[in-house]
């Protein structure tokens, strides 16, 4: 059974930081390329960012290119998303997901707040 | 980058009726197309990929349609679980994108 677990999100103050952490199981993690997508309170999916299956390759939104960074320890089966200079825009669920043909899975997401 | 936008925003329909969603993308994406259904306080669930194939354990009464930029996402006989908001998303280029979502509502 595939499973995604996020964890590492809670309240930071503006220009903050923080580390995501996605576990994943059940299926072959370094052969397929992982993402990140948030939902602010009340609104709809954004796509944050991606990364190949090895890590070479990262892909980010423009919202958040320059203050966020993806990578992934395929030994440890672990995604990460570093999220710094947050900012109260920032505040969303945070799910990764597997992909394939889309994203076939996701985790149950990871609260992040920005408030002061 | 390639914007997604979905009609309606809202659709309400009864029990058992038939619901059409359109994602229409602002350029082609091919059949490089997905949908997803979100219920409050879950996270989304993967419905279609490649337009028009359903997939593992989704039901038969969802099927999607169409290529380039036009879609549509059909749900035949709505039951009471299909009641939720709905996206579609392009992975034809980077960045990925999603629609801002339909909401299937009881009538």
């Amino acid at each position: 059974e595939v499973q995604l677990v996020e964890s590492g999100g809670g309240l930071v103050q503006p220009g903050g930081s923080l580390r995501l952490s996605c576990v994943a199981s059940g299926f072959p993690f370094d052969s397929y390329a992982m993402t990140w997508v948030r939902q602010a309170p009340g609104k709809g999916l954004e796509w944050v960012s991606g990364i190949s299956n090895s890590g070479d390759i990262t892909y980010y939104a423009d919202s958040v290119k320059g203050r966020f960074t993806i990578s992934r320890d395929n030994s440890k089966n672990t995604l990460y998303l570093q999220l710094n200079s947050l900012r109260a825009e920032d505040t969303a669920g945070y799910y990764c997901a597997k992909n394939w043909g889309g994203f076939d899975y996701w985790g149950q997401g990871t609260l992040v707040t920005v408030s002061s | 980058e390639i914007v997604m936008t979905q009609s309606p925003a809202t659709l309400s329909v009864s029990p058992g009726e038939r619901a059409t969603l359109s994602c229409r993308a602002s350029q082609s994406v091919s059949s490089n197309l997905a949908w997803y259904q979100q219920r409050p306080g879950q996270a989304p669930r993967f419905l279609i990929y490649g337009a028009s194939t359903r997939a593992t354990g989704i039901p038969a009464r969802f099927s999607g349609s169409g290529s380039g930029t036009e879609f549509t996402l059909t749900i035949s006989s709505l039951q009471s679980e299909d009641f939720a908001v709905y996206y579609c998303q392009q992975y034809n280029n980077w960045p990925r994108t999603f629609g801002q979502g339909t909401k299937v509502e009881i009538k």
